[in-house]
């Protein structure tokens, strides 16, 4: 069966610290998805990156970064120099590569951005 | 271009009726996919509809059901509402090519709450 874990159900740090938002997954399945969404107040969820788990380069985005690592089965999401504005829900979610897969998500790690 | 649309925004019902949601894709997205969302049970996938048909189901009973229409509009209904029913429920879409899991665009979401 596959599961996502976030194990951080609430994180508070003050304005311009890094954050490390962690998720661990578990599948049987060889080739996978995972993702990272942000849920801002407003409630859309938004997307910030899906990862194939063929490729585990790191990757960069501005102050967003993933660590993927297949031998720990994570996929860690940091925040560097945080922000007020990334005050939100993040989720960690896993999806097979099959048609029928579903996409499974994490509980979500709430994390505050103090000023 | 315009982003996913819900409606309605907010919906109070009591136990034992039934409630019609209704979701607008991004143009050209011919993917609907719905979730479930409590404090609880966090996001929980329903189902997905591609092309009218129904592509796959989570494990929800009969009584949440859906359709999309030609123009990739989808609705879904919940009958014989419970209290448990309460929920945040969100729409997603996406393009859906042979890329099997495409970004998807989550709308605002439905807030339900079952009195």
């Amino acid at each position: 069966a596959q599961k996502v874990t976030q194990a951080q159900t609430e994180i508070s740090v003050v304005e311009k610290e890094d954050v490390t938002l962690d998720c661990v997954y578990e599948t049987r399945d060889t080739t996978y998805y995972l993702f990272w969404y942000k849920q801002p107040p407003s409630g859309e969820l938004v997307f910030l990156i899906r990862r194939n788990s063929f490729d585990e380069q790191n990757e960069i985005s501005g102050r967003y970064s993933w660590n993927f690592q297949k031998s720990t089965s994570s996929f860690n999401f940091t925040i560097t120099a945080s922000q007020v504005v990334d005050s939100a829900v993040y989720f960690c979610a896993l999806s097979g590569m099959n048609r029928d897969d579903k996409i499974i998500f994490g509980k979500g790690t709430r994390l505050h951005i103090l000023p | 271009k315009a982003g996913v649309t819900q409606t309605p925004r907010y919906l109070i019902k009591t136990r034992g009726q039934q409630v019609t949601l209704s979701c607008s894709p991004i143009s050209g997205h011919r993917s609907v996919s719905w979730y479930q969302q409590t404090p609880g049970q966090g996001l929980q996938f329903l189902f997905e509809y591609f092309s009218e048909t129904q592509r796959n189901k989570g494990n929800f009973p009969g009584r949440f059901s859906g359709r999309q229409f030609s123009n990739s509009r989808s609705e879904m209904n919940v009958s014989t509402l419970e209290l448990g029913d309460s929920a945040l429920y969100l729409c997603a879409s996406s393009f859906r090519t042979s890329d099997y899991y495409n970004e998807q665009f989550f709308g605002p979401g439905t807030r339900l709450t079952v009195l």
